[in-house]
């Protein structure tokens, strides 16, 4: 069965930064993309990022682009997502996501990021 | 960047009857190099991750009920819902995934009406 269990959101104030992960289990971490999907209290889906199986190959948002970096250790089964320069805007539920062709098949249960003074 | 427009925004459906969600890519996300469309649809219930249901604009995943099917190639795509049951009550999200920016859809809420 495939689990993906988040951890690292919280309460940060504007300009400061936070470390999201995504451990894995259940499949073959290597072999497979991931993503960071954000969801607005309230709001759509927004898809943050991405990072190819073997981690050479990350792909970004422009509203996160030099802010936020995308990473994975395949030895740990760990994804991670490095948040600098946080803004109110960031606010979000973030979900990670293993993808096949850049769909999202399977979705962690999420964790609350937010950004406040 | 690849636009992805849903409509309606809610709509309300009897129990048993049918629902259609419409979205509409800015540019065509067919690709040539194997004739297919680069275009999921997702089901999040509230307070719930969302859940893939048809990729490649028509494929349904594994487990999904056969009440639920997709069309469309290019730029405008359908999901139907065919008779609409309690437990679909959620809101649904298309996204193209044929370039990054992976842009969705804004959503339909379905509800019962």
């Amino acid at each position: 069965e495939v689990q993906l269990v988040q951890s690292g959101g919280g309460l940060v104030q504007p300009g400061g930064s936070l470390r999201l992960s995504c451990a894995a289990s259940g499949f073959t971490f290597s072999s497979f993309a991931m993503s960071w999907v954000r969801q607005a209290p309230g709001k759509g889906l927004e898809w943050v990022s991405s990072i190819s199986g073997s981690g050479g190959t990350t792909y970004y948002a422009d509203s996160v682009k030099g802010r936020f970096t995308i990473s994975r250790d395949n030895s740990k089964n760990t994804m991670y997502l490095q948040m600098n320069s946080l803004r109110a805007e960031d606010t979000a539920l973030f979900y990670c996501t293993k993808d096949l062709d850049f769909r999202h098949f399977d979705w962690g249960q999420g964790t609350l990021v937010t950004v406040s003074s | 960047d690849i636009v992805m427009t849903q409509s309606p925004d809610s709509l309300a459906v009897s129990l048993g009857e049918r629902a259609t969600i419409n979205c509409k890519s800015s540019q065509s996300v067919l690709h040539s190099s194997n004739n297919k469309n680069y275009l999921a649809w997702y089901q999040q219930k509230s307070g719930q991750p969302p859940k893939l249901l048809i990729y490649w604009a028509s494929t349904r995943e594994s487990g999904v009920p056969d009440r639920f099917s997709a069309s469309g190639s290019g730029t405008d795509f359908t999901l139907t819902i065919s008779s609409l049951q309690a437990e679909d009550v959620a809101v649904y999200y298309c996204q193209q995934y044929y370039s990054t920016p992976l842009n969705f859809g804004g959503g339909t809420k379905v509800e019962i009406k």
